[in-house]
């Protein structure tokens, strides 16, 4: 069984389009984040999400919006995408708000803009 | 600005050897603190946390936290050539809800 799962796993898209990222875990875990990881391999917080309250927002272009149906799912929504936005982005859960047990990571999605 | 500091690497060691990783972060009012493996290609993995001063041992792993000092590490005994990854240390700061990462120490273990 997959804890934290992402999908899909690689997306390659052009300059200017939307597209979405979707998140599920089945560790009955509170909070949820997502986290972009750059070239240089630097993990950088964007948004966190605790029984689907926003409570972290990271200063991100306001084209990436996260939404939380149920406090299991946390997607991500990138609208006109740029050469910019490509990285890898991490979804992660945690049990609480303070996360002191540790994140548990999805597998990834590596986006290519072209 | 809060951070958290690791040498890049590689830290190249030798099958067997001990190695030794190093984290320093800048806020004096820190209160958990984590190291994470993440091989290439792959997403991090949670190896241990620490919240006290002094040492924590799990397996061939111990984490080491000197709050007066600001630093935390970690220290593989025994290293085999599977231990090569990036380790990536992660901080909590008081009154945030969020880890702060460092920018990875890159292990190599040589067979």
């Amino acid at each position: 069984d997959t804890a934290v799962s992402q999908t899909p796993k690689y997306l390659v898209t052009q300059m200017g389009n939307d597209k979405s990222i979707k998140c599920e875990q089945n560790l009955g875990h509170d909070t949820m984040y997502w986290y972009k990881q750059d070239s240089k391999k630097f993990l950088k917080i964007m948004f966190s999400y605790n029984n689907k309250e926003l409570i972290i927002n990271e200063t991100v272009p306001n084209r990436f919006s996260p939404k939380s149906p149920d406090k299991a799912h946390l997607n991500l929504h990138i609208n006109s995408l740029e050469l910019g936005d490509s990285a890898v982005y991490f979804c992660a859960s945690s049990r609480g708000t303070i996360s002191n047990y540790g994140y548990t990571f999805g597998s990834g999605t590596r986006l290519t803009v072209v | 600005q809060k951070e958290v500091e690791q040498n890049s690497g590689p830290l190249s060691v030798p099958e067997g050897a001990i190695a030794s990783l190093n984290c320093t972060y800048s806020d004096r009012v820190s209160q958990s603190f984590f190291w994470y493996r993440q091989y290439s290609g792959k997403s991090p993995e949670l190896i241990m946390s620490i919240y006290s001063n002094g040492d924590k041992e799990d397996g061939r792993f111990t984490a080491q936290l000197n709050k007066a000092s600001q630093y935390v590490s970690l220290l593989i005994r025994d290293s085999q050539p599977s231990d090569s990854a990036t380790y990536l240390c992660a901080v909590i700061y008081s009154g945030t809800y969020k880890y702060i990462f460092g920018t990875g120490t890159r292990l190599k273990v040589l067979a």
